[in-house]
């Protein structure tokens, strides 16, 4: 079956970096695009980041751009979150989510990790 | 960038009801529009995809409808494990934006 676990998450002071990943297994990973999504405590959902299958394309919410960066490791079926100059507001739960194969129509992220959470602070 | 908005925030109804909950694009999305459900401490659901699509294994109560701007998500016959928090999801191959959610609890 499908399985996203993300892990990396933490406390981690204002100004700091640090680098979440979501190992998947039960699809095959490449042929996938995957996104990054995180919920602050207590409120809605919020879109972070997507990457294309083979790792080429890349975009971010306005939130984050200059500051995360969305990569992967086809060979380990992982995806990374690298989360630099962190702020308070990025304090989170962050999810990896599944999106459409390479060869489909635009489909929402249907399969998620169950999340791991992201505390900034002093 | 397209704003999604959601509406009510909370809703409250019984076991047995019927609940709609409405969701409004800033712009034209076709039928771009998803909807999942999260209860707490629980990564979000799957439920509808292409406004009215069921995802597979979603119970048959569940139900969206729409095009363009306004999106509705019915709930048909409320059971116990429907009270959750619901969200609207414009996707595309360039753009995922989300509703800021409705809670559906207890009356």
């Amino acid at each position: 079956q499908v399985q996203l676990v993300e892990s990396g998450g933490g406390v981690v002071q204002p100004g700091r970096s640090l680098r979440l990943s979501c190992v998947v297994s039960g699809f095959t990973f490449d042929s996938y695009g995957m996104h990054w999504v995180r919920q602050a405590p207590g409120k809605g959902l919020e879109w972070v980041a997507v990457i294309s299958y083979e790792g080429r394309n890349k975009d971010y919410a306005g939130s984050v751009k200059g500051r995360f960066t969305i990569s992967r490791d086809n060979s380990k079926n992982t995806l990374y979150l690298q989360m630099n100059s962190l702020r308070a507001d990025d304090t989170a739960v962050y999810y990896c989510a599944k999106g459409p194969r390479y060869d489909s129509t635009p489909y929402p992220q249907d399969y998620w990790g169950q999340g791991t959470l992201v505390t900034v602070s002093s | 960038d397209i704003q999604m908005t959601q509406s009510p925030s909370t809703l409250s109804a019984s076991v047995g009801d019927t609940v709609t909950i409405t969701c409004r694009a800033s712009q034209s999305i076709s039928n771009w529009l998803a909807w999942y459900q999260q209860k707490p401490g629980k990564a979000p659901k799957l439920l509808i995809y292409r406004a009215s699509g069921l995802e597979t294994g979603v119970p048959s109560r569940f139900s969206g409808s729409g095009s363009g701007t306004e999106f509705t998500l019915t709930i048909t016959s409320l059971q116990p494990d429907d009270f959750a928090s619901y969200y609207c999801q414009h996707y595309s191959s360039s753009s995922w934006t989300f509703g800021q959610g409705t809670k559906v609890e207890i009356k």
